[in-house]
């Protein structure tokens, strides 16, 4: 089946570290976005991108950074992690027309300490 | 600008209940709704959808009108199950070209008990 897939599903890691997540997804959509998920919060965007040349900033990117290798490849990266980036993150693909629904992986537990 | 307010949580019903999760919106021009359903350790699955004014979207069971007279996108369904305790999450998506973000409320998490 067509699917969004990310890597790692859990990460513990400390604060000061650089952290990269991944996501890959065969669904041949052109739009990629990754959003953080916190307990009250609902799911708030950092980045999203609609095809490998065109990256655009979320409502929180600030300490997070994304590359988009290619077209079915978007990776977040914390360039030096600090504790209040812990949450659940999420990566989700959409097609560029339409009623602009997302499909979403399963998710990264990222705990900083 | 654009924003949904859900019922908040968490709603404890007893199987085979009815169930109304609350969902009304602020949003410019005419947006796309959806409700997404979270189970635990998962990710968000969408469970319905309406692009226009009196679309009603329909599946498993749950269905969510399109009201913009109210700005309302009420989830319901008519006898819940044990499965279907889980974190329902409201979203609109603006219908304008280049749209680039889907609008979710906090969620509701809703436990049903055997």
């Amino acid at each position: 089946d067509a699917d969004v897939t990310q890597t790692p599903r859990n990460r513990i890691t400390k604060t000061g570290k650089r952290i990269m997540l991944e996501c890959s997804q065969t669904k041949g959509h052109d739009r990629m976005y990754w959003y953080r998920q916190d307990p009250g919060l609902g799911l708030r965007l950092i980045y999203y991108s609609f095809d490998v040349k065109d990256i655009n900033k979320g409502e929180i990117s600030d300490g997070y950074s994304v590359s988009r290798q290619a077209q079915a490849k978007f990776s977040l990266s914390l360039e030096s992690a600090i504790p209040n980036q812990t949450a659940l993150y999420f990566c989700a693909t959409s097609r560029a027309q339409g009623a602009y629904e997302q499909f979403f992986g399963p998710g990264t537990r990222l705990t900083v300490l | 600008g654009n924003s949904v307010t859900q019922m908040e949580g968490p709603v404890t019903l007893s199987e085979e209940a009815f169930l109304t999760i609350n969902c009304t919106y602020t949003a410019t021009g005419y947006p796309s709704l959806f409700w997404y359903v979270q189970y635990p350790g998962e990710g968000l699955q969408l469970l319905l959808k309406a692009t226009k004014a009196d679309d009603k979207g329909s599946n498993k069971g749950f269905e969510a009108t399109y009201r913009k007279e109210t700005t309302s996108f009420h989830l319901e369904k008519g006898s819940v199950q044990v499965s279907d305790s889980a974190v329902y999450f409201c979203a609109l998506s603006p219908l304008i070209q280049g749209a680039q973000k889907l609008v979710f409320g906090q969620g509701t998490r809703l436990t049903i008990n055997p």
